[in-house]
């Protein structure tokens, strides 16, 4: 089946630093990938929908300034946490579309100090 | 996309059913129902989906009333790695829509 690999499974960073996540569709195109981030005990909430080779549309609330998304190409979407800081400190999980609905990555746990 | 009710936790006994409702009232003619489910600390996985007729695959069965205005995944041997929340979803197939994740049902699995 469709796989989506999302790398690194766990990142620790220091505050102001940044952190990039990818996530790769592995045996098909991905012309839409998803970000969604996930505090403890919360629900996946829905950050921002890329589209190969245009801007990503983010959802309300989400500073594109902060978190940078490029999709360059059909396989590969990348979230860049710019200048994080502790409150960033999340479950990050990207997820692209298939016929049948959708598949996700195994989500990146990131620890901000 | 229609907004769906669940029960916020469920417990099942390891060896039995798990069957897990979801109210979707509010549904339209083209939205399907999906069911995905996270473990935690991974990402969520898709289960099985379905428009107005039961669907059956590997994993469970989905039971849709005739109205469409709720449905239940029947997981038919419970086992304790079912342990997880449970997304009842609905939205039109074949999109690109966004897939807005409601809070789920978390179902326990006891030995």
């Amino acid at each position: 089946g469709a796989v989506v690999s999302q790398h690194p499974s766990r990142v620790i960073c220091k505050s102001g630093t940044s952190v990039k996540i990818e996530c790769r569709s592995l045996d098909f195109q991905a012309t839409t990938m998803f970000w969604y981030r996930q505090f403890p005990k919360q629900s996946l909430m829905l950050m921002a929908t890329s589209n190969e080779g245009s801007k990503a549309t983010y959802e309300q609330g989400v500073e594109k300034d902060k978190f940078l998304i490029n999709h360059a190409s059909l396989t590969l979407s990348t979230l860049t946490v710019t200048s994080a800081h502790p409150e960033d400190s999340s479950f990050y999980i990207c997820s692209a579309t298939m016929s049948y609905g959708y598949t996700f990555g195994s989500g990146t746990r990131l620890t901000v100090v | 996309d229609a907004k769906t009710t669940q029960p916020p936790s469920m417990d099942c006994a390891e060896g039995r059913a798990a069957n897990l409702p979801c109210n979707h009232s509010t549904i339209s003619g083209n939205e399907y129902v999906y069911w995905y489910r996270q473990i935690h600390s991974q990402g969520p996985q898709y289960i099985i989906h379905g428009l107005k007729n039961n669907e059956t695959n590997e994993m469970a069965s989905l039971i849709i009333t005739e109205d469409r205005k709720s449905s239940t995944l029947i997981l038919p041997h419970a086992t304790l790695r079912d342990t997880a929340v449970y997304y009842c979803i609905v939205r039109v197939e074949g999109s690109n829509y966004k897939l807005t994740f409601g809070k789920g049902t978390l179902l326990t699995v006891n030995p």
